[in-house]
C-alpha cells in the first residue's frame, strides 16, 4: 500500500528551482520524510530527510507543511546532473527499518 | 572513507548457476538491506539483516535466494540455479546503529547487476 504519491514526471529548465510535490495524507507522527534519487540506474543517494520542521543541506531544502500531509523538494538551481528519478518516502522512527520505494517522479532538467 | 563496497559490479552467469554478491558496509554499521531492481522497474526490499541475524525477509523470494551477514566479513546474497528472471541490479545499502536522535539514513552502494544467460 502506497504511502506516496507522486507526479511521475516533470520537466525543470537548467539554472531554475525544482519543485517536486509529494502527498503523504496517512503519515503518523513518528514517521520521518525522506528524499533519494536515481541516477541513470545508480545507487540510490540520499538527498535530506525531516520529521516537522523544514531542512536545508547542502544540496536541496525540504519544506513539510504544518499538517505534515504533503512535502515539497526543492532543488534551488537544477543542473543537467540533477536528471533522475527522486523519490519520496516516509519511514517510521521504531529502529533500523527499511525503506520502502514507489515509482517516485522522474525529473529531467532541460538546458 | 569509503562507502558501502559492492562486487562483483557485473557479474554473468549462465542458467542453473550460483551467483554470490558481496556487500562491505560503511566503516561503522552494522546493518545491511539487500535491495533487487529489475529492468525499467523500482527498486524492490529483499532482506534485511544485523551481524549474524537477519531481521526482515519478507521480500526475499521463498527458493534459491539466501542472505548472510556474518560475524566477520561482508554480507553474501546468494543466488542458487539462477534463471533468466534473476537478470536485474542488486543493491546493498547500509546504516548504522540507531541512535537516540531519530532518523536514521541508509547509504547505498553503486549495485551489482547480475546478467544470466
Amino acid at each position: 500500500d502506497a504511502k506516496t504519491t507522486q507526479p511521475p514526471s516533470m520537466d525543470c529548465a537548467e539554472g531554475r528551482a525544482a519543485n517536486l510535490p509529494c502527498n503523504h495524507s496517512t503519515i503518523s507522527g513518528n514517521e520521518y520524510v525522506y528524499w533519494y534519487r536515481q541516477i541513470h540506474s545508480q545507487g540510490p543517494q540520499y538527498i535530506i530527510h525531516g520529521l516537522k520542521n523544514n531542512e536545508t543541506n547542502e544540496m536541496a531544502s525540504l519544506i513539510i507543511t504544518e499538517d505534515r500531509k504533503s512535502s515539497t523538494l526543492i532543488l534551488p538551481h537544477a543542473t543537467l546532473r540533477d536528471t533522475a528519478v527522486y523519490y519520496c518516502i516516509v519511514r517510521e522512527d521504531f529502529g533500523n527499518e527499511k525503506l520502502t520505494f514507489g515509482t517516485g517522479t522522474r525529473l529531467t532538467i532541460i538546458p | 572513507n569509503a562507502g558501502v563496497m559492492q562486487n562483483p559490479r557485473h557479474l554473468v552467469r549462465r542458467r542453473g548457476q550460483e551467483a554470490r554478491l558481496r556487500c562491505s558496509p560503511m566503516k561503522g554499521h552494522s546493518h545491511v538491506y539487500w535491495y533487487r531492481q529489475l529492468p525499467e522497474e523500482g527498486l524492490k526490499f529483499m532482506v534485511y539483516l544485523q551481524k549474524e541475524n537477519i531481521i526482515d525477509e519478507s521480500g526475499m523470494p521463498k527458493e534459491r535466494f539466501s542472505a548472510e551477514f556474518p560475524k566477520e566479513g561482508p554480507s553474501i546474497l546468494r543466488i542458487q540455479q539462477v534463471v533468466r528472471g534473476d537478470s536485474a541490479a542488486y543493491f546493498c545499502a547500509s546504516s548504522p546503529m540507531k541512535g537516540s536522535s531519530g532518523a536514521n539514513v541508509l547509504t547505498f552502494g553503486a549495485g551489482s547487476r547480475l546478467t544470466v544467460l
